[in-house]
C-alpha cells in the first residue's frame, strides 16, 4: 500500500492558518468519504482530530478542520497555538483496509 | 470510557519470536475492529493489518502479509501481533487501536510496545 503524499513540514506563526494536503488516488482518498487526521506529538500516541473528511470528535478544538477535492484532502488549522506542534498523519480507506499518508510536521514559529 | 493497554517494552535477539498483546476495558469489544500500526525510530506510521473481534476477519498490508500474524482472543478481549523470527529491522513502537464496526476512523489507541531487536 502506497503511503498518501503529505508535505514533510508546515510553519506559521500564532494566530496564523495552516493548511495540510494529502494526495491520494480514487482508490483511496478520492473513493470514499472516509479520510481521517490524526495528531501525533513525541512520544505519544497518534489522537483522531478529524474523520469522515470533515467531521471533528468530541472534545477537538473547532481550530481543525478538514475538506476534500477530488483525490486531495485538506487539514486547516486556524489560530495556530504552540500546543499544536506536532506530527500530523491523514488516512485513508482502501480495498478494505487503510493506509496512512507520509506525515507532516506543524512548527510553530 | 473504552480503553486500550497495550504489553510492555521487549527486547529481543534476531531470529527469536515474539507476541505482544493489546487488551480493550470498557465496553464489549464483539463488534469491535483492531488495528496494529507501526513507527520506526524517526519515521511515519504504517498500517499492519486489522482484525474483527466478532469472527476474526483479519486483513494484512501487503508490506506486512507473511511477517506477521495477527490474532485475538474475543473472551478477554485481546489482540496480538506476533512474529516467528524477529530481525533488526522490526525494531519500532507498535501501537494498536480500536474502533466499532462501522467506524472508518480508529478513535482508542493503546500507549505503544516497543520492541527492540539486537544481537
Amino acid at each position: 500500500q502506497s503511503a498518501l503524499t503529505q508535505p514533510a513540514s508546515v510553519s506559521g506563526s500564532p494566530g496564523q492558518w495552516i493548511t495540510i494536503s494529502c494526495t491520494g488516488t480514487s482508490s483511496d482518498v478520492g473513493g470514499y468519504n472516509y479520510v481521517s487526521w490524526y495528531q501525533q506529538h513525541p512520544g505519544k500516541a497518534p489522537k483522531v482530530i478529524i474523520y469522515g473528511v470533515s467531521n471533528r470528535p468530541s472534545g477537538v478544538s473547532n481550530r481543525f478542520s478538514g475538506s476534500k477535492s477530488g483525490n486531495t484532502a485538506s487539514l486547516t488549522i486556524s489560530g495556530l497555538q504552540a500546543e499544536d506542534e506536532a506530527d500530523y498523519y491523514c488516512s485513508s480507506f482502501k480495498g478494505g483496509l487503510y493506509v496512512f499518508g507520509s506525515g507532516t510536521e506543524v512548527t510553530v514559529l | 470510557e473504552v480503553q486500550v493497554v497495550q504489553s510492555g517494552a521487549e527486547v529481543k535477539k534476531p531470529g527469536e519470536s515474539l507476541k505482544i498483546s493489546c487488551q480493550g476495558s470498557g465496553d464489549s469489544f464483539t463488534n469491535y475492529w483492531i488495528g496494529w500500526v507501526r513507527q520506526m525510530p524517526g519515521k511515519g506510521l504504517e498500517w499492519m493489518g486489522i482484525l474483527f473481534f466478532s469472527n476474526s476477519d483479519t486483513r494484512y498490508s501487503p508490506s506486512f502479509q507473511g511477517h506477521v500474524t495477527i490474532s485475538a482472543d474475543k473472551s478477554i478481549s485481546t489482540a496480538y501481533l506476533q512474529w516467528s523470527s524477529l530481525k533488526a529491522s522490526d525494531t519500532a513502537m507498535y501501537y494498536c487501536a480500536t474502533t466499532r464496526d462501522g467506524n472508518t476512523h480508529w478513535d482508542y489507541w493503546g500507549q505503544g510496545t516497543l520492541v527492540t531487536v539486537s544481537s
